[in-house]
């Protein structure tokens, strides 16, 4: 069965520090990768997706940047974090199809300081 | 652009009852999917149930049940035989034909009481 792993679960950054943000996939080749971000009391907003090793779709312009270096790895990254980064980020997969389901991380709640 | 609208922001019931949460979403596309995710506390987004726009039939995953109403732009969830594990924020969901992301409802806070 395919699991999806976030790291770390909880962050705590001053503003302007950098981030890194990691998800993971295991049981499953070539999936599509999501990166969305919950702020608090709102829906869930698409930052990024990826449909394959260092193909990298931005949805929302943002100071939050992505990348894929392996086929069941996607990072969400940042230079210099601002207290609006504040948030929950949720990762989530889905198979090849673009019709298919999405299955979601357990996610990262990062506080910008 | 499509959106969609859960217009209850909270809604209890009791253990054992049925509930019913309502979701319209607004589309110029004839195909598309519709879904319903869970919120725990714990904040991980659970999948509870997937529906094709195609198909006339209603979705089913064992107490959970949707009324998919095309014409009317509507789906609902229905929660049977309710638990205290039911307990969570539910999301309602479009994914168009083409579209690659997942457009959420603001949610609907579920509480449970014994």
């Amino acid at each position: 069965s395919q699991t999806i792993h976030q790291w770390p679960a909880t962050l705590v950054q001053p503003v302007g520090s950098p981030l890194s943000l990691e998800c993971t996939v295991e049981g499953t080749s070539n999936p599509n990768l999501y990166w969305y971000r919950q702020a608090a009391g709102r829906g869930l907003q698409l930052l990024f997706y990826s449909v394959g090793i260092g193909q990298i779709s931005s949805e929302v312009p943002q100071n939050l940047s992505a990348s894929r270096p392996q086929d069941r790895q996607f990072i969400l990254s940042s230079k210099k974090l601002l207290l609006s980064d504040s948030g929950f980020y949720l990762c989530a997969w889905s198979s090849g199809s673009h019709t298919d389901t999405q299955y979601f991380g357990p996610g990262t709640r990062l506080t910008v300081l | 652009a499509q959106t969609v609208t859960q217009s209850q922001p909270e809604m209890s019931v009791q253990e054992a009852e049925t509930v019913t949460l309502s979701c319209t979403y607004d589309t110029s596309e004839s195909d598309y999917y519709l879904f319903w995710y869970k919120q725990p506390p714990s904040r991980q987004m659970i999948l509870v149930i997937r529906q094709e726009a195609y198909k006339q039939q209603n979705a089913t995953e064992n107490r959970f049940s949707v009324n998919f109403q095309k014409a009317a732009k509507s789906f609902s969830l229905k929660i049977s035989d309710s638990q205290l594990g039911d307990a969570a924020m539910y999301f309602c969901a479009y994914r168009g034909q083409a579209g690659t992301a997942l457009i959420f409802g603001k949610g609907t806070t579920l509480s449970v009481s014994s």
